[in-house]
């Protein structure tokens, strides 16, 4: 158990449709990743926030967003869903912005598009 | 831009035979270099790290050392076992180009019995 947590584990919506997915990060970590795995692009980075705030950001797209809150979770927003958003989802985790510092990885949410 | 790339599988294995998944990087700069495992329904696990050329990193008897002639990481272990059966993960990350995890493709490890 990395200590990170998403909900939910399984999401299966129709296109077109808004989904949220939630992330808890490991305590006393302030930053949180969000990465998407799929079939045809493999592990891809979305976006990290740092402490409430947005640091990095890298394959997202427009329709997707993303925001980090006060007591530190963080939930990423897809909208106007299509058939190629479905993929797993992950939630990473570490404690500040240092390149070397180890990123603790959560079970992932599992998105299905219809 | 920075990329890494490995060996595709599946690689199939028996029991306690040698194992090496080869991860080769682009970087421009010195990154740090990462092995991250996730089983069957899981999410990643890190697995080991070197931060500079000629460290080596250890666990659960895998290790790889970061080369920086030959901008490689492969992951080798000497004896494997089903239980690490599992996909494995080459990554990087520079921090001149913030704290993103780039992966590589993945490589399917299956060790039959």
């Amino acid at each position: 158990d990395s200590g990170v947590t998403q909900t939910p584990k399984h999401l299966i919506t129709a296109t077109g449709q808004r989904v949220t997915l939630r992330c808890s990060p490991r305590s006393g970590d302030l930053s949180v990743y969000w990465y998407q795995q799929s079939l045809d692009q493999g592990l891809q980075f979305l976006i990290q926030y740092y402490n409430g705030e947005e640091r990095a950001k890298g394959n997202i797209l427009e329709r997707f967003s993303a925001q980090q809150f006060p007591d530190l979770h963080s939930e990423l927003n897809l909208s106007s869903l299509e058939l190629g958003d479905s993929a797993l989802y992950f939630c990473a985790s570490s404690v500040g912005l240092a390149g070397a510092g180890t990123q603790y990885f959560g079970p992932g949410t599992r998105l299905t598009v219809l | 831009g920075n990329s890494v790339t490995q060996m595709e599988g599946p690689v199939t294995l028996s029991e306690e035979a040698f194992l090496t998944i080869n991860c080769t990087y682009t970087a421009t700069g010195y990154p740090s270099l990462f092995w991250y495992v996730q089983y069957p329904g899981e999410g990643l696990q890190l697995l080991l790290k070197a931060t500079k050329a000629d460290d080596k990193g250890s666990n659960k008897g895998f290790e790889a050392t970061y080369r920086k002639e030959t901008t490689s990481f492969h992951l080798e272990k000497g004896s494997v076992q089903v239980s690490d059966s599992a996909v494995y993960f080459c990554a990087l990350i520079m921090e001149a180009a913030g704290n993103k995890l780039t992966f590589g493709g993945g490589t399917r490890v299956l060790v039959k019995p």
